[in-house]
């Protein structure tokens, strides 16, 4: 089974950065995609993008132009960075796992850590 | 494309069945056999309950079932019990831009 966990500050302050990180156990990273996904107070679940195992990326047209994200599989975690964040940025943030055989759906998950952006 | 349409609630007694819609258009829902559904107690990881519209993981309860009629996929459950109570969300390919998209998010309740 596979474990995620999300870390990171759950304060971040508006046209700044937010940084989160997943730790992944037990497994080896080529087996999946990892994504990460947020949802709003309020609303509901929001893909942000993917990254594979060789670092290839895919984001949600919407949020393409402030989202990077990275992976070291040395460590066995990947990370977010969303720039330039306002407060509808302000989120439940999750991180989870697809088959990438069928990256369309999300197997295992993380408990998400909630980030609020206020100055 | 907008979010998937979900009712924001269902509720129902135990022991009863209860379904749950997601809407969607020609361009997910009804364009690909491609829907996911989630469950989410608050607090805890979200588990995954169906995937492909129909299938279900190993270790999901078979009172979870999911089916699909056109551009609005469903999900039922039987036999609802308290734990049950959480909210769900639909999910389904989107043909690559955006890759997938999310519902808005049913919240269950056993009365």
């Amino acid at each position: 089974q596979v474990q995620l966990q999300e870390s990171g500050p759950g304060l971040a302050r508006p046209s700044e950065t937010l940084s989160l990180i997943c730790k992944v156990s037990p497994v080896s990273m080529s087996t999946y995609y990892w994504n990460w996904i947020r949802r709003p107070p309020g609303k509901g679940l929001q893909w942000i993008g993917y990254i594979n195992y060789s670092g290839r990326t895919k984001f949600d047209p919407s949020l393409e132009s402030r989202v990077t994200m990275s992976i070291d599989t040395s460590k066995n975690q990947f990370s977010l960075r969303l720039n330039s964040v306002t407060a509808a940025d302000t989120a439940l943030y999750f991180c989870a796992s697809a088959n990438r055989g069928s990256p369309n759906y999300f197997e295992y998950w993380g408990q998400g850590i909630g980030v609020t952006v206020s100055s | 494309q907008s979010a998937l349409t979900q009712p924001a609630s269902v509720s129902g007694s135990p022991g009863q069945s209860i379904a749950m819609s997601c809407t969607g258009s020609s361009s997910d829902v009804g364009g690909f056999s491609l829907v996911s559904w989630y469950q989410h107690h608050p607090g805890k990881a979200p588990i995954l309950l169906i995937y492909e519209v129909t299938k279900r993981p190993s270790g999901v309860s078979s009172r979870f079932s999911g089916s699909k009629s056109g551009n609005t996929a469903s999900l039922t459950i039987s036999g609802l019990q308290a734990d049950d109570e959480a909210d769900y969300y639909c999910c389904s390919y989107a043909g690559g831009s955006p890759f997938v998209i999310f519902g808005g998010g049913t919240k269950v309740a056993v009365l």
